[in-house]
């Protein structure tokens, strides 16, 4: 099982509300992340955690919240947002620190702010 | 400097032609190098992944890396309609994986 699974795949959110994206992963990795992506642009990554605590916050807005309950899951907690979040979420994993391995991607969440 | 440079395209080559894409990176203790394939609104899939110096191959393509040019590259044989796409690389350093911005590869039957 080389999947990692992100729900829901579409969000549309209100500037007032609070919703989380949640990620799973079952392939013992230990190193799991949150990048952002906006159209016709890289992924941009916001939180690594490794071994189930944070070890890296890209300057991020407190306004996104991350949270690692175990080492299969991984949640962003979303509150008052801006439209110019609106982008896709995108949730990896990884062994961490080892070379010659690779990070899985899942599928993303779209997620829409108005 | 960015972290992680690619040409942005588009990069057009003829079907069954061999397309080359190229990526330059900073940090010199970049541990491994990534090239992944991501088509319009889907997330990025992981199609090579190289860590010693020089070439290894995966079917149609080429992974090839030269750690003292700070260089990686891919190669896509035959390149078929279906490979028009963008392709990121990506470099391992310590704890991330940072994203260059792209290539935009058209393939035209």
């Amino acid at each position: 099982d080389t999947e990692v699974t992100q729900t829901p795949k579409h969000l549309v959110m209100g500037m007032t509300n609070k919703k989380s994206l949640k990620c799973e992963q079952h392939m013992g990795h230990r190193a799991m992340y949150w990048y952002k992506q906006k159209a016709k642009k890289p992924p941009e990554l916001m939180f690594v955690y490794s071994y189930e605590k944070l070890s890296i916050n890209e300057s991020v807005p407190s306004r996104f919240s991350p949270e690692c309950p175990n080492s299969s899951l991984l949640n962003l907690h979303l509150h008052a947002l801006q439209p110019e979040d609106s982008a896709l979420y995108l949730c990896a994993s990884s062994q961490p620190i080892l070379r010659d391995v690779e990070a899985f991607f899942g599928q993303g969440t779209r997620l829409t702010v108005v | 400097q960015k972290e992680v440079e690619q040409n942005s395209g588009p990069l057009s080559v003829p079907e069954g032609a061999i397309a080359s894409l190229n990526c330059t990176y900073s940090d010199r203790g970049s541990q491994s190098f990534f090239w992944y394939r991501q088509y319009s609104g889907k997330s990025p899939e992981l199609i090579m992944f190289i860590y010693s110096n020089g070439d290894k191959e995966d079917g149609r393509f080429t992974a090839q890396l030269n750690k003292a040019s700070q260089y990686v590259s891919l190669l896509i044989r035959d390149s078929q309609p279906s490979d028009s796409a963008t392709y990121l690389c990506a470099v391992r350093g310590y704890q991330k994986v940072t994203f260059g911005t792209g290539t935009k590869l058209q393939v035209i039957p």
